[in-house]
């Protein structure tokens, strides 16, 4: 299986700053990446998908991009109600695989 | 509106087999690349994909648990299951049904369902 390593794994910030999450595969996963925010009460929003590709009412605050095997989740400017996790996956190759999540917390 | 609830047990003993139903509204599981994914998360840890199960029966396992997973599908009643046998206290944890799209695997899980919290204990 093809692991998936997400760093931070917990980042305090302000609102308005801009910040990036990684995630590295053990592979390379030819751009096969999405990403996905899950709200403290467990909700789980599918937010990016092959690497750079917003879904459908994501704001374009939210950005991806990388290549080979390392990847990255931009939030241009904090808005309160992006601080959760975040979890990468990649569907390279079966099984589809996460990574660990990094918790986006108010500094 | 695509919308997905999972419902469970909430808790069973270890040893037993969970049953978990996924009831889906707002797509055709007949429909080509779509299908409906199990994925868990044991409490304060990350995501793990199951199984999947899509048109003509299509079904993907996790090789991983294969041996303890069985996905199936009501198409007429917009409903999928996932049955995991003799469960012990690390399957404890939400499970999530997915709206799944795929190739020859599952790729992209583009609308979730609320989870629905199993314990095991005895």
């Amino acid at each position: 299986d093809i692991q998936m390593t997400q760093t931070p794994s917990s980042m305090p910030a302000s609102l308005g700053e801009r910040v990036t999450i990684s995630c590295r595969a053990s592979q390379g996963i030819s751009n096969y990446l999405n990403w996905y925010q899950q709200k403290p009460d467990g909700t789980i929003k599918p937010l990016i998908y092959y690497t750079s590709n917003l879904q459908s009412g994501v704001p374009s605050r939210f950005s991806g991009s990388g290549s080979g095997t390392d990847y990255s989740l931009t939030i241009s400017s904090l808005e309160p109600e992006d601080f959760a996790m975040y979890y990468c996956q990649q569907y390279d190759s079966s099984p589809p695989t996460f990574g660990g999540g990094t918790k986006l917390e108010l500094k | 509106q695509v919308t997905l609830k999972e419902s469970g047990p909430g808790i069973l003993q270890p040893s037993q087999t969970l049953s978990l139903t996924c009831s889906f509204s707002g797509f055709l599981l007949s429909a080509s690349s779509v299908g409906v994914g199990w994925i868990r998360q044991p409490s304060g840890k990350g995501l793990e994909w199951l199984a999947t199960i899509g048109w003509e029966d299509v079904k993907h396992y996790n090789p991983s648990l294969k041996s303890r997973l069985t996905i199936s599908k009501d198409t007429s009643n917009n409903q999928v299951f996932l049955k995991i046998t003799s469960v012990d206290t690390a399957d404890t944890g939400t499970y999530y049904c997915a709206h799944t799209v795929y190739n020859n695997y599952p790729i992209w899980f583009a609308y979730w369902g609320q989870g629905t919290l199993v314990t095991v204990s005895s």
